[in-house]
């Protein structure tokens, strides 16, 4: 069975601390993305990553890094993370095309306090 | 811009009944679309698609239906279940774009009343 994993389900970091989410995906996938996800705003591209050290900004980059150093890992990074980023974080993985749909993980629900 | 959009938020069905769930596009470039269901605290999973080559395509209780020429699909559940409880995303995509392809509504959350 296919799998995108996210480290973490449940996370809690304090203002101003660096936050790393972590996705992994086993499906020899080239596309990974990360979004969040808020009430009534759906799902918000934050960054995407179409190769090994490739990244591509999406709808909401601002104050979001990714690093992609292997194909079946892509990680996000809050440099500094203030309480606006308190959200749902979905990692997503996809072969090629849209055609082929996007896989999800299960999600990390982050709250800065 | 939204190119796909879900224009209601929330439904709330009786178990048993039809539950319909619209979305409406903007770019005539799109030929594939699918549903994804997504429940509290998960990732969203996919349900069913449907290509533009196709008015309608059916997978048990789920159906989806797609109108061209008006840029709108809707997907059909029939009969609704409580475990259909959820949010529903519709998304689209265009042939020939990039890695980043499809382009998510923002949800309509769907409620079965038992």
């Amino acid at each position: 069975d296919v799998k995108v994993t996210q480290s973490s389900r449940y996370l809690v970091k304090r203002t101003g601390e660096k936050v790393f989410l972590e996705c992994v995906q086993d499906m020899d996938h080239e596309n990974m993305f990360w979004y969040r996800q808020d009430p009534g705003l759906g799902l918000r591209l934050i960054y995407f990553s179409y190769d090994v050290k490739m990244k591509e900004k999406g709808d909401i980059p601002e104050g979001y890094s990714v690093s992609r150093e292997k194909k079946e890992r892509f990680s996000l990074i809050l440099e500094s993370a203030s309480t606006n980023q308190t959200s749902m974080y979905l990692c997503a993985s996809s072969r090629g095309r849209g055609y082929y749909g996007y896989t999800f993980g299960s999600g990390t629900r982050l709250t800065v306090v | 811009d939204q190119q796909v959009k879900q224009n209601s938020p929330s439904l709330s069905v009786q178990e048993g009944r039809i539950s319909i769930l619209n979305c409406d596009y903007t770019n005539s470039m799109f030929d594939y679309f699918l549903w994804y269901k997504k429940y509290p605290a998960e990732g969203p999973t996919f349900l069913i698609s449907i290509s533009s080559i196709k008015d309608k395509n059916e997978d048990g209780r789920f159906t989806v239906f797609l109108n061209k020429s008006a840029k709108h699909l809707s997907l059909h559940i029939v009969p609704s279940q409580p475990g259909d409880s959820a949010v529903y995303f519709c998304a689209a995509s265009a042939a020939g774009t990039g890695a980043n392809n499809l382009f998510f509504g923002t949800g309509t959350r769907l409620t079965v009343i038992p």
